[in-house]
């Protein structure tokens, strides 16, 4: 099946680090995708990991991908206010030009 | 300028009707998507267009056709409007099976 899953919420303080996890079942997809999605607007292309790499660092943003566990994780270090939105993670199985994605993960950032 | 631009932004009417919903991108791309969020924010995937051709058509009613006049350019007419089919509706655009592009959605209201 291709079935992603995500946790629903994470609640962070300023300045603290968010982790969202994700897992996921079809072990062809040859990207592994972070969009996000603010209140009212469109989804965002936050970062994405090829899927021979195990991490990918971009500013304040990390992406851990477990193969052998289908595990990917997002990382934003020193979490602001602005970073509260839905985080979806997303495979894109080999052949089958279509995203399937996670139930997203709505991140809130208490001041 | 917008890479994937959706119109209209917002369409509400009333239910029986038939509306169009137009999307148009300027990256080059030759693969085409339509994906339906509905008011748990899942995504999933209902139409995908290759270079005019449909290589996706997901369990979506008939009452939905895509047409796809050039490559730039997937529109989605749905017939019959009903309550169920209030959602938002993204368009995405890929280079083959590389990094997909969404437009901003168009929310639907059928009232």
């Amino acid at each position: 099946g291709e079935d992603v899953e995500q946790s629903l919420f994470l609640s962070v303080r300023e300045g603290d680090s968010s982790v969202i996890n994700c897992t996921y079942t079809d072990s062809s997809s040859t990207y592994l995708y972070w969009y996000k999605q603010e209140p009212g607007a469109g989804l965002q292309l936050l970062t994405y990991i090829f899927s021979n790499m195990d991490m990918k660092q971009d500013q304040r943003l990390t992406v851990l991908l477990n193969k052998k566990d289908k595990h990917l994780s997002l990382r934003i270090a020193d979490t602001q206010t602005g970073d509260s939105a839905i985080y979806f993670c997303a495979e894109s199985p080999t052949g089958r030009r279509a995203l399937t994605f996670g139930s997203g993960t709505r991140l809130q950032v208490q001041p | 300028d917008t890479a994937v631009s959706q119109t209209p932004k917002y369409l509400v009417t009333q239910m029986g009707n038939d509306k169009s919903i137009k999307c148009e991108q300027n990256l080059g791309h030759d693969t085409m998507y339509w994906y339906k969020q509905d008011s748990k924010k899942f995504l999933k995937i209902m139409f995908s267009y290759n270079n005019k051709e449909l290589i996706i058509n997901e369990t979506v009613p008939n009452r939905f056709s895509p047409k796809s006049p050039d490559k730039a350019h997937l529109n989605l007419h749905i017939n019959s409007l009903e309550l169920g089919d209030s959602a938002v509706y993204f368009c995405a655009s890929s280079q083959g099976s590389n990094i997909q592009y969404f437009g901003a959605g168009t929310r639907l209201s059928v009232l």
